[in-house]
């Protein structure tokens, strides 16, 4: 079984700066696959980041990056240089991997986090 | 470039109405789910399907039934619709390999009276 925790119902920034939203998770899967979604007010669900759990090294993907700690089974979404348009909810969802490599179909979502950025 | 398309986008139901939630994509993605999303618990998995004639139960199943007859299509029947199917459902897919996201659809908001 998995499971996702974010426990950051809410979080605000001022635009510019950097912030951490927090995901912490759990599986018994020796390997899987870490995302990150943002879902705008429109509603529509947007990938952002992918970190495989054997990754040497952290993903980074323009403004964002994937603080990945595996011991402590977390994988903390850092955005940098905050814009208005980042106001959004943001999703961390996990999903495993078979032995052969192939990923299974479930993908597992936190509850979310409402960013707001102030300007 | 269509990706995923589900429709309607908008449906209001009576309870104890059946109706068929669809969604076609067209990337050759093996995986396919639906989620529904509900305020403050994330999105929940209903059912997902990894090949065509392959479908399997997730979190919340009950009340929902889908089948999986090619790569395309993955639609999720309501048999009896209830106020609590009141939701927001989306639907998603997927290739088989590591390091892909779901891509997912705009959503069908769906409103039990």
């Amino acid at each position: 079984a998995q499971k996702i925790t974010q426990t950051q119902p809410g979080m605000f920034v001022q635009e510019k700066e950097a912030v951490t939203l927090d995901c912490t998770y759990d599986t018994s899967d020796p390997s899987y696959g870490l995302f990150w979604y943002k879902q705008p007010s429109s509603g529509e669900m947007i990938f952002l980041i992918y970190q495989g759990s054997y990754d040497q090294q952290n993903a980074t993907e323009g403004r964002y990056s994937l603080n990945f700690q595996k011991a402590r089974k977390s994988a903390n979404l850092v955005i940098s240089a905050s814009q208005l348009g980042d106001s959004a909810m943001y999703f961390c969802a996990m999903r495993g991997v078979s032995a052969g490599g192939t990923s299974y179909g479930k993908l597992t979502f936190g509850q979310g986090t409402i960013l707001t950025v102030h300007p | 470039n269509a990706g995923v398309t589900q429709t309607p986008k908008f449906q209001v139901l009576k309870t104890g109405q059946s109706m068929t939630l669809q969604c076609a994509q067209d990337m050759n993605h093996e995986y396919m789910s639906w989620y529904r999303q509900d305020p403050g618990m994330g999105l929940r998995l209903i059912h997902y399907s990894v090949g065509a004639g392959i479908t399997d139960q997730g979190e919340v199943p009950n009340g929902y039934n889908v089948s999986r007859s090619t790569t395309e299509d993955f639609p999720l029947r309501l048999l009896s619709a209830a106020p609590s199917q009141t939701s927001v459902y989306f639907c998603a897919s997927s290739p088989t390999g590591t390091g892909y996201g779901y891509t997912f659809g705009s959503g069908t908001r769906l409103t039990v009276v």
